[in-house]
């Protein structure tokens, strides 16, 4: 069964430093997304992405956010400058059009 | 602006039965029902269009009534491994497809 793959399963990196985090999606899926759940609350969308190109964002996808499709299967988020409150879980999920979303099983960030 | 979910928490014996609402103050073009277990990533449950369809996955069911803005979730004679969090995303008829989860209800079913 196809599935939305993240890499790496966990992250720890310093204050200040620069992340990306990585997720193939379905293949065939046009629609992409990042997801994040801080420890023990709900999950917060960041960003939609679909035809190269950032369709929505969130109000806490700000300037040190940025998404990219480097080639034909990966999908990225980096984090500019890594702050604590930015540690949580980032899912990338998946859809073909306004279906269900697919989520991978996440990067668990630890910013220290 | 994200769905409310009740109740927030719910305990239940296996066997009996449970409702969790999602409601928006927003037009709604779909929701989205994931159960999520600790530590893992949200799975896909069902999806309702508008339209105020109704829809079943074994013996978990949910509504939609688009004219309130409301769905609800159904579990009946809940398994053990009913046990996790409940989410509902909405996609708002003027989003092209940003899908706003609640807060989640958290579901525990004893033996």
């Amino acid at each position: 069964e196809p599935e939305v793959t993240q890499t790496p399963s966990h992250q720890v990196t310093q204050m200040g430093q620069e992340v990306i985090l990585r997720c193939v999606p379905i293949s065939n899926h046009l629609y992409f997304y990042w997801y994040r759940q801080i420890l023990g609350q709900k999950v917060e969308f960041l960003v939609s992405f679909y035809n190269n190109e950032i369709s929505e964002k969130s109000e806490i996808f700000d300037d040190q956010f940025s998404v990219e499709r480097p080639d034909g299967s990966n999908f990225t988020l980096k984090i500019r400058s890594t702050k604590l409150e930015d540690s949580a879980m980032y899912f990338c999920a998946s859809s073909l059009g306004r279906q269900e979303a697919f989520f991978g099983q996440g990067t668990r960030l630890t910013v220290v | 602006q994200q769905p409310v979910q009740s109740p927030q928490a719910v305990i239940l014996r296996e066997g009996e039965d449970a409702v969790i609402n999602c409601s928006s103050s927003k037009a709604l073009y779909s929701v989205h029902w994931y159960r999520q277990k600790h530590g893992e990533a949200p799975v896909f449950l069902m999806i309702l269009l508008k339209g105020g369809e109704q829809k079943g996955h074994e013996k978990i069911s949910a509504s939609f009534n688009e004219k309130k803005q409301q769905s609800s979730l159904y579990l009946t004679a809940s398994q053990l491994s009913y046990s996790g969090t409940y989410f509902c995303g909405t996609v708002t008829t003027g989003s092209a497809r940003q899908l706003t989860f609640g807060s989640g209800t958290q579901l525990t079913v004893l033996p």
